[in-house]
This record gives C-alpha cells, structure tokens and sequence, in this order.
C-alpha cells in the first residue's frame, strides 16, 4: 500500500467547508483512496472511497487529481460532529491484507 | 442492533494476568480484524481472519492470541499482561478485498496497572 501523508492537525468554522488534503505521491494505478474518521474513543467509520473519478455521497466530497498524486476529502458544511481525526488510506481493493491507518489529520470545528 | 460488538468495555488488570476481549459481528462478514491503538493515538492493524483461517499476524508478541471459533467471532487472548498493552483494542470486520467496508467495534479499553 502507498505511503499517504497528511497534515497533522486542521481547524475549520462551523458551517464553512472543510478540506481535507492527502499526498500518496507513490499511489499506483489499481490502488483506491479510502477516507475513514475516527471520533473521539469510537473506532473508526468509513466515509468515502475513489479510483480515478471524483465521488461524492451524503458524507462528503473526494476529488482526486488527474494524475492520482493527491486528494482531498470535502465536508461541505462542517459541522461540530465532524470534529474527528480524519484518515486517507491507499491501498489495493483486493490486497488481502488490512488497511493501515497512519496518523490522520486532527479536524476541530470551531463554533 | 450493534454490528461489532467488543466485550468488555472496559479492562483494569494487574501485571501478570492473563485476560480476554470477546468481539462478534452479525454483518455476515468473513473477515475479522484487531487493531491496537495506542497512548500516540496510532491505530496499528495486530490480526487478520479470513473465514476463521489467520491472515495476518503482525508482529505482535505471542502472548497475544486471537482464536476465531466461527466468521461471526473473533476473540483476543492476552497471556502475561505488561504496562506496555495498554491501550485501546478495537476489532472489525468487513467482507474480503472491500477497504470500504470495514465496521469497527466500540473499543475496548485496556489498563494495565
């Protein structure tokens, strides 16, 4: 699986948008973008996934670049919930192993 | 009605002890995972069970056993306990090869003292 990095912590107001950003620079062709987020002492929650193509759901917004080397995760109207440790994984869909969840980016939404 | 379930919730134990951490899925998942996650907060993957058969096995110590009696249970043993297996195990689960299908359990919050 692709290395990603992330910044380590981002703070956003209520209301406003929220953009997450992701680096897998080293991503290859088969492997997804997978975004979880952790709230505080919850185990982690699937919000969104891509290849190639942008994707939204009634989560969030995953536009990835045309040359795959980064992403970012939008929430459009964050609010005080979003507050969570955000986490961009890549890896193989079939890989057989389980993903690794680095260290995320720490979203803290602000009233 | 919960997905992943992890018992107990809660675990204080003395050094020493020997404790387990019971997980269940009713998702019809086949594969079941561990994760440690620890004081730095880094959720790191320790087991992996595809229709009860061991797919992963990180390096973890041998005093930590998982046993999966069937799809639906996958349980941790701890034999030995140290100060440094403290922390937060969360189990999961999720169908074979989908990334985007992984449900977590609640945590179970580990405390050796």
């Amino acid at each position: 699986d692709a290395k990603t990095t992330q910044p380590p912590s981002m703070d956003c107001a209520e209301g406003r948008a929220a953009n997450l950003p992701c680096n897998h620079s080293t991503i290859s062709g088969n492997e997804y973008v997978y975004w979880y987020r952790q709230i505080h002492s919850q185990g982690p929650q699937y919000i969104i996934h891509g290849l190639k193509n942008n994707e939204t759901n009634e989560m969030a917004s995953l536009i990835i670049t045309e040359d795959r080397k980064s992403s970012t995760l939008i929430l459009p109207h964050a609010t005080l919930r979003d507050t969570a440790v955000y986490y961009c994984i890549a890896d193989y869909s079939n890989s057989g192993y389980a993903l690794n969840f680095g260290k995320g980016t720490s979203l803290l939404v602000t009233p | 009605d919960t997905a992943v379930s992890q018992t107990p919730k809660y675990l204080v134990t003395q050094m020493g002890n020997d404790k387990s951490i019971k997980c269940e899925q009713n998702l019809g998942h086949d594969t079941m995972y561990w994760y440690k996650q620890d004081s730095k907060k880094f959720l790191k993957i320790m087991f992996s069970y595809n229709n009860k058969e061991l797919i992963i096995n990180e390096t973890v110590p041998n005093r930590f056993s998982p046993k999966s009696p069937d799809k639906a249970h996958l349980n941790l043993h701890i034999n030995s306990l140290e100060l440094g297996d403290s922390a937060v195990y969360f189990c999961a689960s999720s169908l074979a090869g989908q990334g985007e299908g992984y449900t977590f359990g609640s945590g179970t919050r580990l405390t050796v003292v």
